[in-house]
């Protein structure tokens, strides 16, 4: 079964500090990767995913990730933070092999903290 | 830009009765999904739903759940008889074509029960 581990429950950074968010992913093809953010009574918006190609992904707000087969991660980074970025993030994996649904199975989700 | 929408934000309901919980999906969508989120959890997968039928539905979605869409627009999740542990946010989404297509989530219901 597919399974998304994403190690550090809690971040904090500084504003204008570097972010890098852990996943790790076990999944028995080449997977479809997703990263999400949930504001506070927000909704899941998607900043960005991985089909094939490419393995390092652009997305929206700044973001990107590197998709390593080799470590079976997908870390989500970031430059610059702002203050904005503060949220839970979560990472998902689709699954393709089973057909029909394509459910996404996420990560416990990492709460970012950025300090001014 | 399009968006999913969900009614009610919040829902509060006695252990034993029965809630249905609307969604609206993105209009030329044509997958959807229910999913939710325990308190301080992840964000597990319900059900999802194609042509007009389920096509996949996780071990937590057992015959208390139903989905339906009535009709071209809405598509709700009914919980028959509502117990403690279903207290949580449930999600809605929809995708409009094949698994590379993104699954837009809606803001959520939070359901507790009480």
């Amino acid at each position: 079964a597919q399974s998304v581990t994403q190690p550090d429950i809690h971040i904090t950074v500084s504003e204008g500090a570097s972010l890098e968010l852990r996943c790790n992913y076990s999944y028995g093809a080449t997977p479809y990767l997703f990263w999400y953010v949930q504001s506070p009574g927000q909704g899941l918006q998607l900043l960005l995913k991985y089909f094939s190609g490419d393995t390092l992904v652009q997305g929206i707000k700044g973001f990107e990730a590197e998709f390593k087969r080799s470590q079976s991660s997908f870390n989500l980074r970031k430059p610059s933070v702002h203050w904005s970025d503060a949220a839970e993030y979560f990472c998902a994996v689709g699954d393709v092999l089973t057909g029909g649904g394509n459910k996404l199975t996420f990560g416990t989700g990492t709460q970012l903290k950025v300090e001014l | 830009e399009p968006e999913v929408t969900q009614t009610p934000s919040h829902q509060v309901t006695q252990m034993g009765q029965e809630v249905i919980l609307r969604c609206v999906p993105i209009s030329n969508h044509l997958y959807f999904y229910w999913y939710r989120q325990i308190l301080g959890q992840k964000v597990e997968f319900l059900v999802s739903f194609y042509n007009n039928e389920i096509s996949e539905k996780s071990e937590i979605f057992d015959d208390q759940f139903s989905v339906e869409r009535p009709d071209g627009s809405n598509f709700t999740l009914k919980i028959r008889s509502t117990k403690l542990e279903d207290s949580a946010m449930y999600f809605c989404a929809s995708r409009a074509g094949g698994p590379r297509e993104t699954q837009y989530f809606g803001p959520g219901t939070r359901l507790l029960v009480l």
